[in-house]
């Protein structure tokens, strides 16, 4: 299985200001996919992201609020923007292989609490 | 519609006890596959199992067993002679033969009582 990296690990930060979170994995992967589990909740989809193209986001979901870089196969980042208490959640980060028969994995997670 | 239900929020067993977790899902989808998830309070979530939806063969691992069957859409966990460390969240998440997206329930959080 695929060894996937997070940093950082946490953080806290202040409202308004912003947050790019790294995801590295150790293998070339086609996709990887941003995940916010807010306190409590289960996992919400934030964007699928595949190298060369621009991300796709789910539903509720904005590309001002949360970029996505894909520079190559085996890094991504995810920027949460001018954030607010309401972000505050652990951001993960999962990789597939491009069809629904992968064991979908996923990173150690980021957990941001916003104050 | 929700497309994988956890029914039980919170379960407390006391340790050596067996457990079961609950999931129902929904697709219409003749190819999809099953997971469940372990969440410790550290954070990460770690894999446990993977069953496709043409394999209804139950599945045993060591203390753990899966009992997936289609006639009522449900994919359970059975932890036998629970153990402290059990103690997690546990996600059932569903992937339908049409994409990549993962569908999760909402979670259930185990407590084993020592």
């Amino acid at each position: 299985s695929a060894v996937i990296s997070q940093k950082p690990s946490r953080d806290i930060c202040q409202r308004g200001t912003s947050l790019t979170i790294q995801c590295q994995v150790d293998s070339q992967v086609t996709m990887m996919f941003w995940y916010r589990q807010q306190p409590g909740q289960s996992l919400t989809l934030i964007a699928t992201a595949n190298q060369g193209s621009e991300a796709t986001y789910e539903s509720g979901f904005v590309i001002d609020k949360f970029p996505i870089s894909r520079p190559n196969l085996t890094f991504s980042t995810l920027t949460v923007s001018n954030m607010s208490p309401e972000d505050s959640s652990i951001y993960l980060c999962s990789l597939g292989s491009g069809s629904s028969y992968n064991e979908q994995f996923f990173g150690p997670g980021t957990r941001l609490t916003v104050l | 519609a929700q497309k994988v239900t956890q029914a039980q929020t919170e379960i407390s067993v006391v340790e050596k006890e067996d457990v079961t977790l609950d999931c129902v899902y929904e697709t219409r989808d003749t190819t999809y596959y099953l997971f469940w998830y372990k969440q410790p309070p550290s954070g990460e979530l770690v894999f446990l199992i993977r069953r496709n939806s043409f394999d209804e063969q139950n599945e045993i691992s060591g203390r753990y067993s899966w009992n997936f069957q289609k006639s009522t859409s449900s994919f359970n966990f059975t932890i036998t002679a629970s153990q402290v460390v059990d103690s997690a969240v546990y996600f059932c998440a569903l992937s339908e033969g049409t994409g990549n997206q993962f569908y999760f329930g909402t979670g259930t959080s185990l407590t084993v009582i020592p």
